[in-house]
């Protein structure tokens, strides 16, 4: 069954640090682009950030450029979004996808989300 | 970057009805345009994308149209399960990727 398994988030205090994972499965992991996207309560989806197969390339909106950081361990099977001086903004719920194919291309494949709280 | 307007935000259709749901970007995004279904607690769910391929699993009974700056999914005849928001998004014109605000699909 191919799945996407969220971890990491919390409770964090404006100014912090947190990193989310995603565990792939059943699916060639190393094969396809991955992205985050976010929703903040009661809001509508946002794209955060989106890496390439290999990793050689990522992509950020500008609201968390400089602040956040996508990678991935492909032998590990697993997408990481490391997230420095979180602001109140910040919070909502991740979702780790897999792209259909291409960088510039539909999220197929979603994880249940993982719940970030950037709050004092 | 690229606007994506849904409308109605609302719409409120009776089971077994067909639902038009539109979407308008703010410029061309060819047909890279896909459609998600989002239910409450749960993720999105991919539906269309090229705007008009059927993503793997999903009824018959959603399709989706357009290219350039007018898409609409249609639901033909609207199941109980089928009540949900739904997003689109574009992927043409990026980064960064953009959604739409959401159309709610609730019972009439």
């Amino acid at each position: 069954e191919v799945q996407l398994l969220e971890s990491g988030g919390g409770l964090v205090q404006p100014g912090g640090s947190l990193r989310l994972s995603c565990a792939a499965s059943g699916f060639t992991f190393s094969s396809y682009a991955m992205t985050w996207v976010r929703q903040a309560p009661g809001k509508g989806l946002e794209w955060v950030s989106t890496i390439s197969a290999s990793g050689g390339s990522t992509y950020y909106t500008d609201s968390v450029k400089g602040r956040f950081t996508i990678s991935r361990d492909n032998s590990k099977n697993t997408l990481y979004l490391q997230m420095n001086s979180l602001r109140a903004e910040d919070t909502a719920v991740y979702y780790c996808a897999k792209l259909v194919r291409g960088l510039n291309d539909a999220f197929d494949i979603w994880g249940q989300g993982t719940v970030l709280t950037v709050s004092s | 970057e690229i606007v994506l307007t849904q409308s109605p935000a609302t719409l409120s259709v009776s089971p077994g009805e067909r639902a038009t749901l539109s979407c308008r970007a703010s410029q061309s995004v060819s047909s890279n345009l896909a459609w998600y279904q989002q239910k409450p607690g749960q993720a999105p769910r991919l539906l269309i994308y090229g705007a008009s391929t059927t993503a793997t699993g999903i009824p018959a009974r959603f399709s989706g149209s357009g290219s350039g700056t007018e898409f609409t999914l249609t639901i033909s005849s609207l199941q109980s399960e089928d009540f949900a928001v739904y997003y689109c998004q574009q992927y043409n014109n990026w980064p960064p990727c953009s959604f739409g605000q959401g159309t709610k699909l609730e019972i009439k």
